[in-house]
Order: C-alpha cells, then sequence, then structure tokens
C-alpha cells in the first residue's frame, strides 16, 4: 500500500464547469476525510466518511460541492459550477479511527478560471 | 472561530540547533492533537500525535508537549536539519460538536539557516 493516493494532481477548469475529483484511502482505513486548503492556511474540514456513510457534510462550503463512498473504499468530491473562489488544494485523508493514522494525500490542485 | 493558532508565522533557525514551535487551542474539550509537516506542493505528513491523558510524548528527533492548563500545545524538534524546513501545522480533534474531523491552524513556516 502506497499510502492515500488522489487524482488528478492538477485540475485546471473554466469557470462554470463541473470537477470531480478522487480519493483512493489506505486499503485498511474504514474513515475518508476531505479537506481545503487555500495559500497560506492551514486545511480546512469539509466532510467525512465511515465505510459508506457520510457522517459529516454540514462543513461544505455550499451544496454546489457534494462527496460519495460509494462501496466504502474509494471516494469523489464533486464541485458544481465551478467558481473562481473554488480554487484551493483539495486534500483527502484517511485513518483507522478517529485517534489513530490520520494520513493525507499529496492532494488535488484546482484552479479556475 | 477557529479555536486552533500558531503565535510565528516563521521561525529561523541555525542547522543543528533545537526548534520549538508553539501552538494554542481555544477548545477544552478537544481530545487528541497532531502536529503534521507539509512541504510545498504536498500533502500534510504526520509526525507526531499526543492525547488529551498526556503531556508529553516523544518520538524520533521530535517531542510534543501538552499544557491543557494553558491549552498550549509545543513541537520540539532536536538537532535541525535542512531537510525539516516546511510548514508546520498543529492540529486538534474534538468529536464533541459530530463533526470528527481535525482543526488546523495557519501554521509556522520553519527555515533552517546554514
Amino acid at each position: 500500500d502506497t499510502g492515500v493516493s488522489q487524482d488528478p494532481r492538477h485540475k485546471i477548469t473554466k469557470r462554470g464547469q463541473n470537477v470531480t475529483f478522487r480519493c483512493d484511502p489506505i486499503s485498511e482505513h474504514n474513515r475518508l476525510y476531505w479537506y481545503r486548503q487555500t495559500l497560506g492556511q492551514g486545511p480546512e474540514f469539509l466532510t467525512y466518511f465511515q465505510n459508506e456513510a457520510q457522517l459529516e457534510k454540514s462543513r461544505l462550503l455550499s451544496d454546489r460541492f457534494s462527496a460519495e463512498r460509494p462501496k466504502g473504499s474509494f471516494s469523489t468530491l464533486e464541485i458544481q459550477r465551478t467558481e473562481q473562489g473554488d480554487s484551493a488544494m483539495y486534500l483527502c485523508a484517511s485513518s483507522l479511527d478517529a485517534y489513530y493514522g490520520y494520513t493525507f494525500g499529496s492532494g488535488t490542485r484546482l484552479t479556475v478560471v | 472561530g477557529e479555536s486552533v493558532g500558531l503565535h510565528l508565522p516563521t521561525l529561523s533557525v541555525q542547522e543543528g540547533d533545537n526548534s520549538i514551535i508553539n501552538c494554542a487551542y481555544s477548545n477544552s474539550a478537544s481530545d487528541y492533537f497532531i502536529w503534521y509537516k507539509q512541504e510545498s506542493g504536498k500533502g500534510p505528513q504526520f509526525i507526531i500525535d499526543i492525547r488529551s491523558n498526556m503531556d508529553k510524548r516523544q518520538g524520533q528527533r521530535v517531542t510534543v508537549l501538552l499544557n491543557k492548563t494553558v491549552k498550549h500545545l509545543s513541537l520540539q524538534i532536536a538537532a535541525t536539519q535542512p531537510g525539516d524546513s516546511a510548514v508546520y501545522f498543529c492540529a486538534e480533534h474534538n468529536s464533541g460538536g459530530g463533526a470528527d474531523g481535525l482543526t488546523f491552524g495557519k501554521g509556522t513556516h520553519l527555515i533552517i539557516q546554514p
């Protein structure tokens, strides 16, 4: 296992387009988290899953953001009708439980032009 | 508001010296803390963690101290090396609000002088 994988590493999109990012967690981790990081700031928690259940989504930035983890393995984060303010690094992390093994991926850098 | 913050945006130390990076948190219900290192263009890398029932934990060249009385966390790096140059974040976990995610501060940029 090579850790948490995110795809793509970089995405440039035009304003108004939809984008989808993928995260593959560490295989034995049942928790998966999405964060957003803007320049010069720490990561900001968005949502998380335990297995396939999305247990927290109130921190998603708007109703344009949605996440899925249909089979409890990989997850996708979709942003609809992108805006320039969505430009950021989107990070995925996974953990064995709430107190062990938080591991981040390398992120997807989104640029909205 | 944000419950985790770092006091110094930049810390410059001489190679070989010890580094101390500080973090203040405001949520007394936080029960777990993690220090991460982030290099440019990469995701945060786990360094060391500590639960709220401990006040000190040591790893290889790193020590985390937790003072719950004043809600203060510090990361000590011994014999700082050029590869330690990065931004360091403290993060806290609090499941009381149901979110169960980590709250990060803004980070301290550690610069190693030769």
